[in-house]
């Protein structure tokens, strides 16, 4: 199985801030990942699908990057809506793998 | 409108069956695959597996092969998940995901609680 590791767990940011997650596999995934926002007692939400590509209707303050091994989720100005927990997700290989996830709270 | 709408709540004993269901609307039902994911209280999102609609044909996790099943009824479009015998441990919200290989999970169910508890 494709390991994931997120990094870090916990993310205490401010309203504006620029907030990076770093995502990392196991072994080689191509661009096959994806980044999902969770909040509590709700669904997760897609916010990028093959690395870098925007899901219709994210806002643009997000933005994927990375291949291979190593992927980064960015928020450029962390707005109120955006305190969540992120999980990254391989698809590239069975079984699917989602990382531990990445918790934004308010600094 | 896209929507997977999912079966409710269940509270069961160790060593009972339940199965749960995830109902496409909005698309065709057998264009996309359906995966379920649980999320055992507090903790993170673990792949239990999918079904091609189309055909059945179903991936499994290694850590919930034999012990769950994956099924749909496309006549219905309307997937499932099953148990033969609960455990405790499987005491957790699952979600149904619509995915397009290549794209993710592009759409959620809004989660079915089970509760297994003697």
């Amino acid at each position: 199985d494709i390991q994931m590791t997120q990094s870090p767990s916990t993310l205490s940011a401010s309203v504006g801030d620029r907030v990076t997650i770093t995502c990392r596999a196991s072994q080689g995934i191509s661009t096959w990942l994806a980044w999902y926002q969770q909040k509590p007692g709700k669904a997760p939400k897609l916010l990028i699908y093959k690395a870098s590509s925007l899901e219709s209707g994210v806002p643009s303050r997000f933005s994927g990057s990375g291949s291979g091994t190593e992927f980064t989720l960015t928020i450029t100005s962390l707005q109120p809506d955006d305190f969540a927990t992120y999980y990254c997700q391989q698809y590239n290989s069975y079984p699917f793998t989602f990382g531990p996830g990445t918790k934004v709270d308010i600094k | 409108e896209v929507q997977l709408v999912q079966s409710g709540a269940e509270v069961k004993k160790p060593g009972e069956s339940l199965r749960i269901s995830c109902k496409g609307s909005g698309y065709r039902f057998i264009s996309y695959w359906i995966s379920w994911v649980r999320q055992m209280p507090g903790k993170g999102l673990e792949w239990m597996g999918r079904i091609d609609p189309s055909d059945s044909y179903t991936n499994y996790s290694p850590s919930f092969q034999g012990h769950v099943t994956i099924s749909a009824d496309e006549s219905i479009s309307t997937a499932y998940l099953q148990w033969s015998s609960l455990k405790a441990s499987d005491t957790a919200m699952y979600y149904c995901a619509r995915y397009e290989p290549g794209r993710g999970f592009d759409y959620w169910g809004q989660g079915t609680l089970v509760t297994v508890s003697s």
